[in-house]
C-alpha cells in the first residue's frame, strides 16, 4: 500500500496562474517532506522541503503547505512558467537524509 | 562538477542475461540508494547502503543484488532478468542526516527485458 499519494496524474495550467499540487501521506512516523522536479531523460532534482515543525516554507515561486492533522501537504507555483512543465513528485521521510518514500508524481503542463 | 553518474544510459537485453547497472558519486556520500521508477508507482526504493559495505533492503528487493566495495561506487547487478524488472532505474546519494536538499540523483538507466 503506498505511503504517499499524488492523486492527480496531471495538471494543466495557463502562463501565469497558480498551480497546486496535492500530497498525502498514511505514515504518521514522516516528519520531514520534500518535493522533486523531474524533466524527461533526467533525474529528479529537489525543488523544496518542510520539516513537521513548519506549516508552510516558501522558495521564490515555490511554497510548500503542510497539514500535519490531515496528513496533507501541497505544493503552489505561483506564477506558473512553461519551464515548469514537468513531473513533480512528493517524498516523505521518517528523519533526514534516511530513505526517502515517493509519491506516484503529478504531471504539470503549463501553456503559454 | 557534483554528480551521480549512472551507466549505461539505455538497455535492452534478454532474459535470463546477467547485467550491472553502475553508479559513481564524486561527493563523499555515505548513503546510497537505488530507485525503479513504473507508471503510476512513483519511485520505489530497491536497495540502499549507509555506507562501505552496509547495503540493506529496500521496498522491492527481489531480483535485485547490490554490492558497495567503495564509497564512491554502488552498482546495482541483476543476475537473472525478466520482463517485471523492465522499467526506469535511479541511483541516488546523500550525506546522512543531510538536510533539507535530500538525494542527488543520477540521469537514470532505461532498461528493457525482452
Amino acid at each position: 500500500d503506498q505511503q504517499v499519494k499524488q492523486n492527480s496524474p496531471s495538471l494543466s495550467v495557463q502562463e501565469g496562474r497558480i498551480s497546486i499540487l496535492n500530497c498525502d501521506y498514511t505514515n504518521s512516523m514522516f516528519d520531514y517532506f520534500l518535493w522533486y522536479k523531474k524533466y524527461p531523460a533526467e533525474g529528479p532534482t529537489f525543488l523544496i522541503s518542510i520539516s513537521s515543525i513548519k506549516d508552510k516554507n516558501e522558495d521564490g515561486r515555490f511554497t510548500v503547505f503542510l497539514n500535519k492533522s490531515a496528513k496533507h501537504l501541497s505544493l503552489h507555483i505561483v506564477p506558473s512558467q512553461p519551464g515548469d512543465s514537468a513531473v513533480y513528485f512528493c517524498a516523505a521521510s521518517e528523519a533526514a537524509g534516511n530513505k526517502l518514500t515517493f509519491g506516484g508524481g503529478t504531471r504539470v503542463l503549463v501553456k503559454p | 562538477e557534483a554528480q551521480v553518474t549512472q551507466n549505461p544510459r539505455y538497455l535492452i537485453t534478454v532474459t535470463g542475461k546477467k547485467l550491472t547497472v553502475t553508479c559513481s558519486q564524486n561527493m563523499n556520500h555515505e548513503y546510497m540508494s537505488w530507485y525503479r521508477q513504473d507508471p503510476g508507482l512513483g519511485l520505489r526504493q530497491i536497495y540502499y547502503s549507509m555506507n562501505v559495505e552496509v547495503t540493506d533492503k529496500g521496498d522491492v528487493p527481489e531480483g535485485y543484488k547490490v554490492s558497495r566495495k567503495e564509497k564512491r561506487n554502488f552498482p546495482l547487478i541483476l543476475e537473472s532478468p525478466s520482463p517485471n524488472q523492465t522499467s526506469l532505474y535511479f541511483c541516488a546519494s546523500s550525506l546522512l542526516a543531510e538536510t533539507p536538499y535530500g538525494y542527488t540523483f543520477g540521469s537514470g538507466t532505461r532498461l528493457t527485458v525482452v
